[in-house]
């Protein structure tokens, strides 16, 4: 059974500082993974999405990497600011794709303080 | 605008009563899904269609029902078989539905609706 871990469960930083956050997953036959974005109180939005053929993604100042054999991956953070603060969620969908489902971590709680 | 709406935003249940979360998508998608989301806790698959007539149960179908009697729509109906209903839920939509190769569309979720039990 697929299970998906992020750690820390919650991380506060300071403006500017640059941060990785992680994401285990135990199945390593994975189709893809996403990170998502969630904001109190609202639903989530995709930031990444990484093929399993693929090493990493890039957008603006997020950068997410994969390393499917040893079942992690990190969502890199540079220069955080205010408005990064968020819980972001990482999801694997399986390599059989079963009706496109998505098995989600529990989410690292990110605060970045002015 | 194109894009996933939820309502209501906040939803009380009496006891012994159902209630309908009401999910519609002008994105063309064909997959929608509904999931529950606890406290700290990460997002559990409650139902999902792959295409209109058809759906199927997630991971904790129990005291929940879905139809997809329309492309568009995809409303979730927590029933008083559901003992602890008090969650937030979010339904999220993708174009792909079938096999590889069409399976790399990201997932698009609605706002969510608040559930509590009075």
């Amino acid at each position: 059974k697929q299970e998906v871990t992020q750690i820390p469960a919650a991380l506060s930083v300071p403006e500017g500082e640059n941060l990785v956050l992680n994401c285990s997953f135990t199945d390593s036959a994975i189709y893809n993974l996403q990170w998502f974005r969630q904001d109190p109180g609202k639903g989530l939005t995709s930031l990444l999405l990484i093929q399993s053929s693929q090493r990493e993604q890039t957008s603006g100042r997020l950068n997410a990497s994969l390393d499917k054999s040893s079942g992690r991956s990190t969502l890199y953070i540079a220069a955080s600011q205010p408005g990064d603060s968020a819980t972001y969620l990482c999801a694997v969908r399986r390599e059989d794709n079963q009706g496109g489902k998505l098995i989600f971590g529990q989410g690292t709680e990110l605060s970045v303080k002015p | 605008d194109g894009g996933i709406t939820q309502s209501p935003k906040y939803l009380f249940r009496k006891e012994g009563q159902n209630v309908t979360l009401s999910c519609e998508q002008n994105l063309n998608h064909d997959a929608m899904y509904w999931y529950r989301q606890d406290p700290g806790q990460g997002l559990r698959l409650i139902y999902y269609s792959q295409i209109v007539n058809d759906f199927q149960k997630g991971d904790i179908a129990e005291g929940y029902s879905v139809s997809r009697e329309k492309k568009e729509s995809f409303p979730l109906t927590v029933t008083s078989a559901q003992k602890n209903p008090t969650a937030f839920y979010l339904c999220a939509s993708t174009s792909d539905a079938w096999g590889p190769g069409m399976a790399n569309e990201k997932l698009f979720f609605g706002s969510g609706t608040q559930l509590s039990v009075l």
